[in-house]
């Protein structure tokens, strides 16, 4: 079975520019969740879908950053303009159910992206 | 809050033999899970074991073992027969139940390196 899927692997790009994110869950999945980690802060949820609805984004930084799930096998984490202080790993990751506390996130192979 | 703390910022061990990766919690909630990830260099996160708050037994996972103390709210990994495809980041993560029970609350991680 496919893993989580996420595109770009890396992104170079310059400052203010805008920067697109891309997940595929695992098929059947209703739950993604976006990470960021970084050395100094380690490893932050940003937001939580679950059934294509944003449930929790209080980790989203600022307004600059935006994601939405318009289908259950798609998602996108937008930072528009960046920065950068927002060079980090973004992981993407789903689960069958987010609301047990056996349920297991898969994680994708992550992003990393750097901000000139 | 919860807390997750991984005392060992790295460790090293002899190929083939067996070597521990600390971890302790902080939750007053009695019903929790705790994971384990691993990140090798290559950035991906692999989700290795789980263990229920509840489970009579410690949870194994091929070579991975689960060295569960609820009353000294430890929960070690145990790798045994080290391989050399064994060097990575090792994450100790912890979910509570309640209101935000899709929460991961993540340590700081514990590199391991198996020299051959």
């Amino acid at each position: 079975d496919a893993g989580v899927i996420q595109s770009p692997r890396h992104e170079v790009t310059e400052m203010g520019q805008e920067v697109t994110l891309r997940c595929k869950p695992i098929s059947g999945h209703n739950s993604l969740f976006w990470y960021r980690q970084t050395m100094m802060r380690g490893l932050e949820l940003l937001i939580y879908f679950n059934n294509n609805v944003p449930i929790d984004d209080s980790g989203m930084p600022e307004d600059r950053f935006s994601a939405k799930m318009p289908n259950a096998s798609f998602s996108t984490l937008k930072i528009q303009p960046s920065e950068p202080r927002d060079s980090a790993v973004y992981f993407c990751a789903s689960s069958l159910a987010g609301g047990t506390l056996t349920d297991t996130q898969y994680f994708g192979p992550g992003t990393r992206l750097t901000v000139l | 809050a919860q807390k997750i703390t991984q005392t060992q910022p790295g460790m090293f061990v002899q190929e083939k033999e067996a070597v521990t990766l600390d971890c302790t919690y902080d939750t007053s909630d009695p019903s929790y899970g705790l994971f384990w990830y691993k990140q090798p260099s290559s950035g991906e996160m692999i989700f290795l074991i789980y263990q229920g708050s509840y489970d009579q037994q410690n949870a194994t996972e091929g070579r991975y073992s689960l060295n569960f103390q609820k009353a000294r709210k430890s929960a070690n990994l145990v790798i045994s027969a080290s391989q050399l495809g064994d060097s990575a980041m090792y994450f100790c993560a912890m979910r509570v139940s309640g209101g935000s029970n899709y929460k991961l609350t993540f340590g700081k991680g514990t590199l391991l390196t198996v020299n051959p």
